[in-house]
């Protein structure tokens, strides 16, 4: 089955900038999206069509894409950026949608 | 603005079905899709399906097929998914969300607890 890879956490300190990557075979062919999600919420979008930002997402949250790596950045990081993010995507038919296994972003 | 409101937790045991509702207000109903995704306990996000609130149309995951149904009620701008012949693995929060090949809007979130 399709997946995409993320790597199992990250940690910054507070004003540096934080990258979280994701990999698969199909991202050059299909758009990636990222979601934050803190203990007991729901995820909420923060970069949809690899480097769109929703509205009321900061600017801080940045999204790029390079062949089969897509990578969210966050510059500035702040303590409130701690949090678990999930890239995802569809496979190569754009028939299945697959979540990556989350990254924990630590704000040491 | 767009809400997704879930029903309410629920306890089941192996082998039973479970029915979550997701009651969509803010937008046009039919004018989006609902997709199901659910997270195990302590684990990542997992795709369960998609439906189209305009025409029923739908596309479940490959591992829950012939497990899932997903429903609309156009009605209410209500989305149901029913999972049957629980097991213990499928305890989750299910949440509900809008759109198809991505979730801009998420319901809070349900949990099911399966177990003897």
């Amino acid at each position: 089955s399709y997946e995409l890879t993320q790597p199992p956490s990250v940690s910054v300190s507070p004003g540096q900038t934080a990258r979280i990557t994701c990999s698969a075979d199909a991202l050059p062919k299909q758009y990636a999206y990222w979601y934050q999600q803190k203990p007991g919420q729901a995820p909420v979008l923060v970069i949809y069509k690899d480097s769109e930002r929703p509205s009321g997402i900061p600017e801080r949250f940045s999204g790029s894409s390079s062949g089969t790596t897509v990578t969210l950045t966050i510059s500035g990081v702040q303590a409130e950026d701690e949090a678990d993010y999930y890239c995802q995507s569809a496979d190569s038919s754009g028939t299945s949608v697959v979540f990556g296994g989350g990254t924990k972003l630590t704000v040491l | 603005q767009v809400q997704l409101v879930q029903s309410g937790a629920e306890v089941k045991k192996p082998g039973a079905s479970v029915k979550v509702s997701c009651k969509a207000s803010g937008y046009t109903f039919t004018s989006y899709g609902i997709s199901w995704v659910r997270q195990a306990p302590g684990q990542g996000l997992e795709w369960m399906g998609w439906i189209s609130a305009y025409n029923g149309n739908t596309n479940y995951a490959q591992k829950l097929q012939g497990r899932v149904t997903m429903t609309t009620d156009t009605s209410t701008s209500t989305a149901y998914m029913e999972l049957r012949s629980l097991r213990s693995d499928d305890t989750a929060v299910y949440y509900c969300s809008s759109g198809y090949l991505y979730f801009d809007y998420w319901g809070q979130g349900t949990l099911v607890t399966v177990s003897s």
